[in-house]
């Protein structure tokens, strides 16, 4: 069965770094879009990122652009996530989830469980 | 870019009645577009895409429906594992992929 696993999250300082990394098995992950999508506490869902599934384009939300990062190594079925001149209004739950097929419209057919990362000093 | 408006924020329902959950979107989006359901401590899960194709496993009672800009999520009749927050989201080939704000259905 389908499988996205996160990993990474911690806490960070104010201007600080942390790159996640989510573990894909189960499907042919060369073959699927993959996004990144964030929770912060008691807040909605949040887009970030998306990736092509060849890796060959990147599209971000402007809440990260320029300073995240998203990439992804299809030999090893995992996707990354860097994140730079982190601020505290990037404390949330950051999910990875798999584009659905076509037929599906590309909705986000499987997630993650999350990974937190809190931004503090 | 595209802005989706879920009202209203908040449903107060009973086990049994019907839940109806509107999706606005600031501009024609077609079809393109899925909702997912939220449980507390738990990652979203789809149950509907291309506005009204129910996903793998997704009880009948969960239907979407409209086109353009407006959009309709009925739940027939709730059930307790019904009560939950559900988002919109515009889902397409072409990013950015935005949420709704979100419809929390809480028991009344």
């Amino acid at each position: 069965q389908v499988q996205l696993v996160e990993s990474g999250g911690g806490v960070v300082q104010p201007g600080g770094s942390l790159r996640l990394s989510c573990a894909a098995s189960g499907f042919t992950f060369s073959s699927v879009g993959m996004n990144w999508v964030r929770q912060a506490p008691g807040r909605g869902l949040e887009w970030i990122t998306f990736i092509r599934y060849d890796g060959s384009r990147q599209v971000y939300a402007d809440s990260v652009k320029g300073r995240f990062s998203t990439s992804r190594d299809n030999s090893k079925n995992m996707l990354y996530l860097e994140m730079n001149s982190l601020r505290p209004e990037d404390t949330a739950i950051y999910y990875c989830a798999k584009e659905g097929p076509a037929a599906a419209g590309k909705a986000f057919d499987h997630w993650g469980q999350g990974t937190l990362v809190t931004v503090s000093s | 870019e595209i802005v989706l408006t879920q009202s209203p924020a908040t449903l107060s329902l009973s086990p049994g009645e019907r839940a109806t959950l509107s999706c606005r979107a600031s501009q024609s989006v077609g079809i393109y577009l899925a909702w997912y359901q939220q449980k507390p401590g738990q990652a979203p899960r789809l149950l509907i895409y291309g506005a009204s194709s129910r996903a793998t496993g997704i009880p009948a009672r969960f239907s979407g429906s409209g086109s353009g800009s407006d959009f309709t999520l009925t739940i027939s009749s709730l059930e307790p594992e019904d009560f939950a927050v559900y988002y919109c989201q515009y889902s397409n080939n072409w990013p950015p992929l935005p949420f709704g704000g979100g419809t929390k259905v809480e028991i009344k």
